[in-house]
């Protein structure tokens, strides 16, 4: 079974602060996703990787960069985290071509 | 641009009852389909997809979805829900042609009542 591991469950952090989001996955999966999750707008992609070093901005790419130096690992950056970065932070992986991604179990990220 | 449409952001239901949540998308091309669910505190989880072939696709726990292309929807149903199916499910669609991108509805909560 596809496992896909975030690094926190709860993040708090202040506002300003560089904030590291980590999600590895044990499948060896070459596409891997970071989403945000607020009520009433869904999942919205932030950024997505299809390969080591490849990155490519989602819809709602502002405020973040991401880092993937091993196939197994995506890092979310948030570059100078903000109170409306409040979220919860989704990472999912999946293999080429149209597969189901599978997801991890979030990071719920306050900024204060 | 590709977009997923649930028209039922909150339902609420009582034990037995029969569930059907609306889902439609507007890409024109050949597409692939999800609903995923999210029980309280657990990651989103497949319920199940359409690809080709049968347009009556059956899930897990009882769920199923109807692809009609002719309408751009692909609802989910289930004949008689459970307190257990309480959860926020999301319809999501690959579009031929794109990178690999799921897009997502807004998600529908269903809350049932026991």
């Amino acid at each position: 079974d596809v496992k896909v591991t975030q690094s926190s469950r709860y993040l708090v952090k202040r506002t300003g602060e560089k904030v590291f989001l980590e999600c590895v996955q044990d499948m060896d999966h070459e596409n891997m996703f970071w989403y945000r999750q607020d009520p009433g707008l869904g999942l919205r992609l932030i950024y997505f990787s299809y390969d080591v070093k490849m990155k490519e901005k989602g819809d709602i790419p502002e405020g973040y960069s991401v880092s993937r130096e091993k196939k197994e690992r995506f890092s979310l950056i948030l570059e100078s985290a903000s109170t409306n970065q409040t979220s919860m932070y989704l990472c999912a992986s999946t293999a080429p071509l149209v597969q189901p991604q599978h997801f991890g179990d979030g990071t719920r990220l306050s900024i204060l | 641009a590709q977009s997923v449409s649930q028209h039922n952001h909150h339902v609420i239901l009582s034990e037995a009852a029969s569930l059907e949540l609306g889902c439609n998308y507007s890409y024109g091309g050949t597409v692939n389909l999800f609903w995923y669910v999210q029980y309280p505190g657990q990651h989103l989880q497949l319920l199940l997809k359409y690809f080709s072939g049968d347009p009556l696709v059956k899930g897990i726990k009882g769920f199923e979805a109807e692809f009609i292309k002719s309408k751009f929807s692909f609802n989910l149903r289930k004949p008689s829900v459970q307190w257990s199916d309480t959860a926020e499910y999301f319809c999501a669609v690959y579009g031929s042609g794109n990178t690999g991108k799921l897009i997502f509805g807004q998600g529908t909560t269903l809350q049932v009542k026991p």
